[in-house]
């Protein structure tokens, strides 16, 4: 059973269209994250829900949008998608949203703009 | 074999000897770190963590030291395997958020 799970593995799509990605953890936690990885494999977080409501908005397009329909999914839906989108998306997940968790990841969806 | 310094970010090690992986952090009110391993195509894999009330953890052939005083943390992996090669990155929590180091790839020489 994988713990968080992302959907698509990989996504490949045109500039200006609108796409969303998908994640779900069983492992109960309250808290859930997005993180983009780019080419130089820095990983940045994006957002973060905890138990549905949302804690972390860094500063990210508000072509971007999360939702969180329970607290077991937490899905990303992209706007007017850009060139400068492709990238790696991790969704993450974390027991709460206390300082002293480890955060456990999916394996991410890459996202390639043409 | 040794990344020395702050942070480089390649390590090349011999099958069989010790790994030091370097990383320095940012703010001094971090309060705990991780060290994650990550795998081509895979996502981060925790590997293990420390609080800044400690200086060293130590886990199944890895160990995690923590120097404050300077913003320093270091990963060690005993008896390095073919199986470590990957990059690893350090983060430390501070106010809910993960901020992650810029990774060090890890490759292992048979």
């Amino acid at each position: 059973d994988t713990a968080v799970s992302q959907t698509p593995k990989y996504l490949v799509t045109q500039m200006g269209n609108d796409k969303s990605i998908k994640c779900e953890q069983n492992l109960g936690h309250d808290t859930m994250y997005w993180y983009k990885q780019d080419s130089k494999k820095f990983l940045k977080i994006m957002f973060s829900y905890n138990n549905k409501e949302l804690i972390i908005n860094e500063t990210v397009p508000n072509r971007f949008s999360p939702k969180s329909p329970d607290k077991a999914h937490l899905n990303l839906h992209i706007n007017s998608l850009e060139l400068g989108d492709s990238a790696v998306y991790f969704c993450a997940s974390s027991q709460d949203r206390r300082s002293n968790q480890p955060q456990h990841f999916g394996d991410g969806t890459r996202l390639s703009i043409l | 074999g040794e990344s020395v310094g702050l942070h480089l970010p390649t390590l090349s090690v011999q099958e069989g000897d010790n790994s030091i992986i370097n990383c320095a952090y940012s703010n001094s009110a971090s309060d705990y770190f991780i060290w994650y391993k990550q795998e081509s195509g895979k996502g981060p894999q925790f590997i293990i963590d420390i609080r800044s009330n400690m200086d060293k953890r130590q886990g199944q052939r890895v160990t995690v030291l923590l120097n404050k005083t300077v913003k320093h943390l270091s990963l060690q992996i005993a008896a390095t395997q073919p199986g470590d090669s990957a990059v690893y990155f350090c983060a430390e929590n501070i106010e809910y958020k993960l901020s992650f180091g810029a990774g060090t790839t890890v490759t292992v020489r048979a």
